[in-house]
């Protein structure tokens, strides 16, 4: 295993049209993130699993965003509706056991809504 | 809501030169503090891990403290070279979920 694995690592697409990223995290992880991340500004917060449980959602995460986990392995992002607003970098990070353990990033996926 | 806060947002330096970015947060209440370097258009590359109960760690040419009562971290880089040209950012772990600052674009110049 050799870190968080995101997929696609780009996506262009119609305001309008649906989206869903996949996230594939250091396998024996079982805290998950995702983040969005604007030109110039450090990454928003979006949510967070732990195993299959999503445990908290931001504000950020509108009606048009939903995100599972569903064996409390992979996670999945969709945006539903894509606004040109949406274009951003979706990161997912992951990290181990207790609270204060190291966060470990994947390469992210850069999203352009036309 | 705990407030991260990075300073200089951006620093430009010749080759050789010793510095620091500075990274504030205004709940002292954490578990950790975690800086990243981050390439242009890429994912984050954990640098350095400091546990809440560390004053500071040590990678190479890095060395990030920790104060904890008056919230303020910083990250050294020694003797920077080009490579190290990079946004760095540092987060701030309060629970489960890190809270990020804005970055340092940082630009090292042969």
């Amino acid at each position: 295993d050799t870190g968080v694995s995101q997929d696609p690592r780009h996506k262009i697409t119609k305001r309008g049209q649906n989206v869903t990223f996949r996230c594939d995290p250091i396998s024996e992880h079982n805290r998950l993130y995702w983040y969005r991340q604007t030109l110039g500004q450090g990454p928003e917060f979006l949510t967070y699993f732990q195993n299959e449980a999503q445990l908290e959602k931001s504000r950020l995460l509108s009606n048009r965003f939903s995100a599972e986990r569903p064996k409390g392995s992979f996670s999945t992002l969709e945006i539903q509706r894509t606004e040109q607003g949406d274009s951003a970098m979706y990161l997912c990070a992951s990290s181990q056991g207790r609270m204060g353990t190291e966060a470990f990033f994947g390469q992210g996926t850069r999203l352009t809504v036309v | 809501k705990q407030e991260v806060t990075q300073i200089p947002a951006a620093l430009s330096v010749p080759e050789g030169e010793n510095l620091v970015l500075n990274c504030s947060f205004t709940d002292s209440a954490i578990y950790n503090l975690q800086w990243f370097r981050q390439d242009p258009g890429k994912g984050l590359t954990s640098l350095l891990l400091i546990q809440s109960s560390q004053r500071e760690q040590t990678s190479g040419r890095l060395n990030a403290s920790l104060d904890k009562s008056s919230g303020r971290s910083t990250l050294y880089i020694a003797a920077s070279q080009p490579g190290d040209s990079a946004t760095y950012l540092c987060a701030v772990g309060g629970s489960y979920i890190p809270t990020f600052g804005r970055g340092t674009s940082l630009i090292v110049h042969p």
